[in-house]
């Protein structure tokens, strides 16, 4: 069975505080890593890695995937209370057109 | 483009009742699947369509069914509503690449906020 792990659960932090985010993972036919963003409503899409050691870049957030060892971290510098949401990793497998997710990280960026 | 559109935004079951959660996506995309989230949960699948006329099972799929007969539609129906049904559901869309196999990002729609009494 396909299993994504997140740790940790939940993060309090101060603004300008770095965050780091865990994904690990057991999946047969890896195809793609992904990460949300969910803020009280519909998850938004962040990054999406495909190959070992690609770090994506987005502004303050950065993402890197580690095949070898079976996880992926999402990185958040320079934290800002509107970083406060549940971050999801899913991961794609097959051509099934499917994916499964973590039960998410809830990060919450004091001022 | 409206995107994913879901409706109702919210609604309240007596158990036994039965009830079709409609979504649609005007994105032309192949795939489509639903979602569960509990409190404190992540995402959890219950059915999935990788194309009109083809739908599979998730990881919950019992007590719910799908079809697929439009690219556009992916209606969720409840059988017979259990309290363990209450959750919020996401209908969600992707585009395939079907030379790579990679499963793209998802889009998806505001939810459904269900309360099963």
């Amino acid at each position: 069975e396909d299993k994504v792990v997140q740790s940790p659960l939940s993060l309090v932090v101060h603004e300008g505080d770095t965050v780091t985010l865990n994904c690990s993972y057991e999946v047969t036919n890896f195809r793609s890593l992904l990460w949300y963003k969910q803020e009280k409503k519909a998850p938004t899409f962040l990054f999406m890695l495909t190959s070992s050691g690609i770090e994506k870049k987005s502004g303050r957030l950065s993402s890197i995937l580690d095949k070898k060892e079976l996880f992926s971290i999402l990185n958040i510098t320079a934290t800002q209370t509107g970083d406060s949401a549940v971050y999801l990793c899913a991961v794609g497998n097959t051509n099934a057109g499917k994916s499964t997710f973590g039960d998410g990280t809830t990060l919450t960026v004091k001022p | 483009n409206a995107g994913v559109t879901q409706t109702p935004k919210f609604q309240v079951l007596k158990t036994g009742q039965s009830m079709t959660l409609q979504c649609a996506q005007d994105m032309n995309h192949e795939y489509m699947s639903w979602y569960r989230q509990d409190p404190g949960m992540g995402l959890r699948l219950i059915h999935y369509s990788v194309g009109a006329g083809i739908t599979d099972q998730g990881e919950v799929p019992n007590g719910y069914n799908v079809s697929r007969s439009t690219t556009e539609d992916f209606p969720l129906r409840l059988l017979s509503a259990a309290p363990s049904q209450t959750s919020v559901y996401f209908c969600a869309s992707s585009y395939s690449r079907r030379t790579s196999g990679r499963i793209n990002e998802q889009f998806f729609g505001p939810g459904t906020r269900l309360t099963v009494l």
